[in-house]
C-alpha cells in the first residue's frame, strides 16, 4: 500500500528540541519531493518546505526559513521535521505530503495522518 | 508571496444542491492551482490538480475550471460525504493556500 506514516503525538515544553518523522512506503521514496504543512488549531494550511530525498535538495517557505530544519534518510525512506527550540506558537498539527511535480509546480497527492505537537509549560 | 482568496468563507447548503467555490490569486498563476478537501480530524485530500484535472478516485461530481487569476471548484450534486472544508492552493511560486471554505448542512 502506498502510504506515509507519521510519528506519534508529542508534548513538549518551550525551549525543548523535537524531531518528528514521516516514513514512505509502497513507492519509490527517492523519486518524489516530500513536504511539510502546518495547521494551527482551528486554522488553515501553511506550506513549510520540502526535500527531495534523492539528493537532499531542500527548500523552505520564507515564513519558516531558520525556524525549522527538514531532512531525510533515504536508506530508511523517512523524512524529518525538527525544531531546536520550541515555542508555544509551534502548537499545531503537522502533515507530511508527497509532492508530484507538474510543470514548474507541484500538487500534493499523498498525505500522512498528521503529528500533533503540543508545546506547553 | 502570492495571496489566495476564497469565497465564500462558509456556506450552508443541502444534499443535491450545486455548489460553487471561487478562488482568486493575487497575480497570474497560469493553471498552477489545486483543490483539496479536508474533513474534521483528517488530513487534506487532493481533488483537482492543474486547475481542472480530476485526481484518480475522486467522484466526477467534482470539477475545476479557470486560469490566470480566477478559478472555480464545482460540486454538481452535493452528497452527504461532501460536507467538509475546501482549500485552493497555488504552486506557481512558493506554495500558498486559500483560507478555506466550509461547506455546512443547511
Amino acid at each position: 500500500e502506498v502510504q506515509l506514516v507519521q510519528s506519534g503525538a508529542e508534548v513538549k515544553k518551550p525551549g525543548e528540541s523535537l524531531k518528528i518523522s514521516c516514513k514512505g512506503s509502497g513507492y519509490s521514496f527517492i523519486s518524489y519531493w516530500i513536504g511539510w504543512v502546518r495547521q494551527m488549531p482551528g486554522k488553515g494550511l501553511e506550506w513549510m518546505g520540502i526535500i527531495y530525498p534523492g539528493d537532499s535538495d531542500t527548500r523552505y517557505s520564507p515564513s519558516f526559513q531558520g525556524q525549522v530544519t527538514i531532512s531525510a534518510d533515504k536508506s530508511i525512506s523517512t523524512a524529518y521535521l525538527q525544531w531546536s527550540s520550541l515555542k508555544a506558537s509551534d502548537n499545531a498539527m503537522y502533515y507530511c505530503a508527497r509532492h508530484v511535480t507538474w510543470g514548474i509546480g507541484w500538487y500534493f497527492d499523498l498525505w500522512g495522518r498528521g503529528t500533533l505537537v503540543t508545546v506547553s509549560s | 508571496d502570492i495571496q489566495m482568496t476564497q469565497s465564500p468563507s462558509s456556506l450552508s447548503t443541502s444534499v443535491g444542491d450545486r455548489v460553487t467555490i471561487t478562488c482568486r490569486a493575487s497575480q497570474n498563476i497560469s493553471r498552477y492551482l489545486n483543490w483539496y478537501q479536508q474533513k474534521p480530524g483528517r488530513a487534506p485530500n487532493l481533488l483537482i490538480y492543474a486547475a481542472s484535472s480530476l485526481q484518480t478516485g475522486v467522484p466526477s461530481r467534482f470539477s475545476g475550471s479557470g486560469s490566470g487569476t480566477d478559478f472555480t471548484l464545482t460540486i454538481s450534486s452535493l452528497q452527504p460525504e461532501d460536507f467538509a472544508t475546501y482549500y485552493c492552493q497555488q504552486s506557481y511560486s512558493t506554495p500558498t493556500f486559500g483560507q478555506g471554505t466550509k461547506v455546512e448542512i443547511k
